[in-house]
């Protein structure tokens, strides 16, 4: 069985600040893992992906994620956000990409002027 | 291209009816996934459909059934509504096969029962 944890429901910042959002994953193989981001009555969009190769994977709009196998984790960072920024943060981990996802809680980032 | 499209996008009914949602997935893909978001939670599995046949299904019970249709478009029913069915349904699409590429989500249909 695979589950989730995001270490943090809410994490308030202000513009401009850098941001961290935990997740920790457990799975008895390996994964696949997934940033999703969901805006106020809206679906889910997918924001980055771990498949395989480099560790650290990037999204085009400043955000960053580092796969860590063995703390099992798989962060999401960015240096300096903006307004647009707030909304919800989903990660999510699956056996392949055509298989089921596995979410997180959720943690709600709210960016302040 | 139009990303996955579902339908309607609220609907309100009360305890003990029925409901069908329906979802169209991205054009060209076979895989067609299920998911409930309740208010406050990250969304749970339900059903997995690849080249129409079930290929996986969450812990939910036998009330919630789906199938997909030959053009790989889905529905997911759901009979003798409880007041705890409330919440957003997801419909995700992704190519399946041997494919790497993520599941891709729709807006999703919010349910409210009274």
């Amino acid at each position: 069985a695979q589950s989730v944890t995001q270490l943090d429901s809410q994490v308030p910042v202000f513009e401009e600040a850098p941001v961290e959002l935990r997740c920790n994953y457990s799975s008895s193989v390996s994964v696949y893992l997934f940033w999703y981001v969901q805006y106020p009555n809206q679906g889910l969009q997918l924001l980055l992906k771990y498949l395989s190769g480099s560790t650290l994977v990037e999204s085009i709009n400043g955000f960053e994620a580092e796969f860590n196998k063995s703390q099992t984790s798989f962060h999401l960072r960015k240096p300096s956000v903006h307004i647009s920024d707030t909304a919800e943060y989903f990660c999510a981990v699956s056996r392949g990409s055509n298989y089921k996802l596995t979410f997180g809680k959720g943690t709600l980032l709210t960016v302040n002027p | 291209d139009a990303g996955v499209t579902q339908s309607p996008t609220h609907l309100i009914k009360t305890r003990g009816q029925q409901v069908t949602l329906r979802c169209s997935p991205i054009s060209g893909h076979k895989s067609v996934s299920w998911y409930q978001q309740v208010l406050g939670q990250g969304p749970q599995f339900i059903f997995q459909y690849y080249e129409k046949e079930e290929r996986g299904r969450g812990n939910f019970p036998d009330r919630f059934s789906a199938r997909q249709f030959p053009n790989y478009s889905s529905e997911l029913n759901v009979n003798a509504l409880l007041l705890g069915d409330s919440a957003l349904y997801l419909c995700a699409s992704s190519p399946g096969g041997n494919s790497n590429q993520p599941q891709h989500f729709g807006d999703g249909t919010r349910l409210s029962i009274l």
